[in-house]
């Protein structure tokens, strides 16, 4: 069965204190890996998208990366406006459909 | 960026009424639209994929009968809930499926509608 497992559940910085967020997934022949932002009551936000081992993506404080069996999403010297629930998504092949993590909620401290 | 919107933001209604909620794309097409429920503090749960012009697939659980999807144009898909009670109070977000460049493609989000059925 194909799934995807987020970890850590839930992630207090500093503000300035660098990190990693982790996505683990079990499909055979990934079409897509997704990343979102989700602020409380609303919908989440687009990030990234990758497609490749090796690919990496960066866009502000936040850098993508994929590999055969997980993706990170690093964040670098956060500022609370950072803080949300990262979502990651994966695209099993041959279907326009996501399957989505239960998400790292983020909390940066000024 | 493609925008997505949705309406009611928020709707609270009586047990037994039904509730339509709109999404739509606002400066582009979208063929492909996908309606996801979320618990408080839990993921995304897809259910249903809808396609402009054809019958909405429902993921297995969902019933199709309950939760009737239209997607009558290239820029409107709407949920409605019908015969509503209280364990169908959640919020429901749409989501549009977006080709980006270079072949690559996402699917765009709207602000989700917050339902309470009393």
């Amino acid at each position: 069965e194909d799934q995807v497992t987020q970890s850590p559940e839930a992630l207090r910085l500093q503000e300035g204190e660098s990190s990693s967020l982790n996505c683990s997934y079990t499909v055979s022949g990934l079409r897509g890996l997704f990343w979102y932002r989700q602020d409380p009551g609303k919908g989440p936000e687009f990030l990234f998208t990758l497609y490749s081992a090796g690919e990496e993506k960066e866009k502000e404080r936040l850098k993508a990366t994929l590999t055969k069996k997980e993706s990170f999403l690093h964040i670098t010297a956060p500022k609370p406006e950072d803080s949300a629930t990262y979502l990651c998504a994966v695209q099993p092949p041959g279907t326009y459909k996501y399957i989505f993590g239960t998400g790292t909620r983020l909390k940066v401290l000024a | 960026g493609a925008v997505v919107s949705q309406h009611p933001s928020r709707v609270i209604c009586k047990s037994g009424t039904s509730v339509k909620i709109e999404c739509r794309s606002l400066d582009f097409q979208a063929t492909t639209m996908f309606w996801y429920r979320q618990f408080p503090k839990q993921s995304l749960m897809l259910m249903a994929t809808s396609n402009e012009g054809s019958k909405a697939t429902y993921e297995q659980g969902v019933e199709k009968d309950k939760f009737l999807i239209n997607h009558a144009s290239l820029t409107l898909s709407t949920l409605t809930v019908t015969s509503a009670h209280p364990e169908d109070s959640s919020f429901y977000i749409c989501s549009a499926r977006v080709l980006l460049a270079g072949a690559e493609e996402t699917q765009y989000f709207g602000p989700g509608t917050r339902l309470l059925v009393l």
